[in-house]
């Protein structure tokens, strides 16, 4: 069974904090992207990346940087957090090409920055 | 600014009737299209992915395209309450790029 793992499920920071999130991906997929989701402004990208040492920004990526040293492993990284990054992160995977968007989504990342 | 625009709901059903979702979107040479299913409190799964214009059918639920209309819509037959949730539409342009729409919720009641 296809799995995207993401290391926490919930997680309580302060304001200045360094934040790791970490998504594994077991299906041998090219592409990941990590994405942010709040009410009312639904899912936006915030980086994604098609390779290893390979990285883009998406829509929204100020404040926030990634890394991928490994195909499987693509992590994301608040280096001083703050209360307007408040919400829930979301990794996703997926093969490239036509099919780039049939994405698999990780179980989320629900961070609270107090 | 290339859009995906979802009536946000919700959508309330009887059990046993087709629930009808739609979706537009702004740019022409959008290629791919999909559609999710967010349940509450969970993350996203993919339900249907469709890329030419027409019906796509998979069980009870079917997609339609309309590329010169720009719009795309979820059918789903035979709406049940473990159907209940939200529903998002996903375009990708020429560049790959996917954009989300804000979801539809859907309510089946019993």
């Amino acid at each position: 069974d296809v799995k995207v793992t993401q290391s926490s499920r919930y997680l309580v920071k302060r304001t200045g904090e360094k934040v790791f999130l970490e998504c594994v991906q077991d299906m041998d997929h090219e592409n990941m992207f990590w994405y942010r989701q709040d009410p009312g402004l639904g899912l936006r990208l915030i980086y994604f990346s098609y390779d290893v040492k390979m990285k883009e920004k998406g829509d929204i990526p100020e404040g926030y940087s990634v890394s991928r040293e490994k195909k499987e492993r693509f992590s994301l990284i608040l280096e001083s957090a703050s209360t307007n990054q408040t919400s829930m992160y979301l990794c996703a995977s997926s093969l490239p090409g036509f099919g780039h968007g049939e994405l698999f989504f990780g179980e989320g990342s629900r961070l609270t920055v107090l | 600014q290339k859009e995906v625009e979802q009536n946000s709901g919700p959508l309330s059903v009887p059990e046993g009737a087709i629930a009808s979702l739609n979706c537009t979107y702004s740019d022409r040479v959008s290629q791919s299209f999909f559609w999710y299913r967010q349940y509450s409190g969970k993350s996203p799964e993919l339900i249907m992915s469709i890329y030419s214009n027409g019906d796509k059918e998979d069980g009870r639920f079917t997609a339609q395209l309309n590329k010169a209309s720009q719009y795309v819509s979820l059918l789903i037959r035979d709406s049940q309450p473990s159907d209940s949730a939200t529903y998002l539409c996903a375009v990708s342009n020429a560049g790959n790029m996917l954009t989300f729409g804000g979801g539809t919720r859907l309510m089946v009641k019993p």
